[in-house]
């Protein structure tokens, strides 16, 4: 298993531009997050999905957009780069269920630098 | 003011003491606690958690909740150059989407 992947592992983008993060799970996930670290800040939840077609916004959802459209896919979007967003994005999936399933697995990290 | 407050350090130990990390948090739904490790330029790993209040131990690490003081706790025994990382704590209320609320990490070296 490769567990979760991320798609590119680094990026700089100029402001105004464009993008889309891939993030990949092999493990039959049905809950996806999507999460930006900063300096001093911790992890923020930016979006996350409970299952295939759903998306919610989490704790600094502005600026980005997010897709499920395949349960092991769940896409983050940039539609127009700012340097606020500066940050690595950390996706990560959790199983639905028992109270054990709490655990979410992460993925290695994209980094991305917008100018 | 942040839900979950932990202190970044860096902390800096030599090898074979005794850490003590720590985190306090103001919300008190939270029910799941739990202590992510993560290494350089990698992704955070779950070490340790804690269901409620009370103690657990698993190998070096013990971690600990009180509730009634909103503070939590991560020891690690007989430190060692590879526990060098930074340490998330996380927490999460019992029902719902189950996102996890996370402290800003604390950056731990243990000098050889």
């Amino acid at each position: 298993n490769a567990g979760v992947t991320q798609t590119p592992k680094f990026r700089v983008l100029k402001t105004g531009q464009s993008m889309t993060l891939l993030c990949a799970q092999d493990m039959n996930h049905e809950y996806m997050y999507w999460y930006r670290q900063d300096p001093g800040m911790g992890l923020r939840l930016i979006h996350y999905s409970v299952g295939e077609g759903t998306t919610a916004k989490g704790e600094v959802p502005d600026g980005y957009n997010v897709s499920r459209l395949k349960k092991q896919n769940f896409l983050l979007g940039l539609e127009s780069a700012a340097p606020s967003q500066t940050s690595v994005y950390f996706c990560a999936s959790r199983e639905w269920g028992a109270k054990s399933s709490y655990e979410q697995y992460f993925g290695p990290g994209t980094r991305l630098t917008v100018t | 003011q942040k839900e979950v407050e932990q202190d970044p350090g860096p902390l800096s130990v030599p090898e074979g003491a005794i850490v003590s990390l720590n985190c306090t948090y103001s919300n008190s739904a939270f029910q799941y606690f739990m202590w992510y490790r993560q290494y350089s330029r990698k992704g955070p790993e779950l070490l340790m958690y804690t269901y409620s209040s009370g103690n657990k131990e698993d190998g070096r690490f013990t971690a600990q909740v009180d509730k009634s003081s909103k503070y939590i706790s991560l020891f690690i025994r007989d430190s060692q150059p590879s526990d060098s990382a930074t340490y998330l704590c996380a927490m999460t209320v019992a029902a719902g989407r189950r996102a996890l609320t996370f402290g800003s990490g604390t950056r731990l070296q243990v000098q050889p």
